[in-house]
């Protein structure tokens, strides 16, 4: 059973960094065709995603948003990191990580994690 | 960059009813198109992947459609359960888009 769990700080400040990490189990993101990535929901707003990294260390980043994230894999850990330097508030959102499907040419998030609430104030 | 515009925005419609929710793209993304429901506090649930494929345990109401910019989300015999936020998502060249969402609320 693939389970995914986000931790990190409730509250940041602006122009701080903020650093989730997604702890997961039921999969190993050493596997082929595993991957896991990030997507977050303002409060009222669509979702958006983030990035999304794969077993073999690929990254690939949203455009809009790719000179401010990092993401890496601890494979021993079973633990996603996501960071996002130069935080605003409107980066206030609920940030989910969420498992990517095996062998869909789609490749659709299956499994997602409950979501951490952050908040962007002084 | 590849934008995903979804309408309506909203509908309202009753149990029972028939819902079809609509997606475009800006350009062509084949079949790479996938959608979810969302409920508040509740994280996305995987409804349909490339275009038209159920996902395990999703009820057979849902269907997908569509092709190249075009595509379609249909809801059969709506329940109460269904009232939701649905968005689509692509995912051609691997880089991923969200639909606005469309809101289904009870009439």
């Amino acid at each position: 059973q693939i389970t995914l769990k986000e931790s990190g700080p409730t509250l940041v400040k602006p122009t701080q960094t903020l650093t989730l990490t997604c702890t997961f189990s039921g999969f190993s993101l050493s596997t082929s065709g595993e991957g896991v990535g990030w997507i977050r929901q303002p409060p009222g707003e669509a979702l958006e995603w983030l990035t999304t990294i794969y077993w073999d260390d690929d990254k690939r980043f949203s455009p809009s948003l790719r000179s401010r994230l990092t993401v890496t894999r601890d494979t021993s850990k079973d633990q996603v990191v996501l960071t996002m330097t130069n935080m605003d508030p409107a980066d206030t959102a609920t940030y989910y990580c969420a498992h990517k499907m095996r062998y869909s040419s789609s490749d659709p998030f299956d499994y997602w994690g409950q979501g951490t609430l952050v908040t962007v104030s002084s | 960059d590849i934008q995903m515009t979804q309408s309506p925005s909203s509908l309202s419609a009753s149990v029972g009813d028939r819902v079809t929710i609509s997606c475009r793209a800006n350009e062509s993304i084949s079949h790479y198109l996938n959608w979810y429901q969302k409920k508040p506090g509740i994280p996305p649930k995987l409804l349909i992947y490339s275009t038209s494929s159920l996902h395990s345990g999703v009820p057979s109401r849902f269907s997908g459609s569509g092709s190249g910019t075009d595509f379609s989300l249909t809801i059969n015999t709506l329940q109460p359960e269904d009232f939701a936020t649905y968005y689509c998502q692509q995912s051609y060249n691997i880089l991923f888009t969200f639909g606005g969402g469309t809101t289904v609320d009870i009439k």
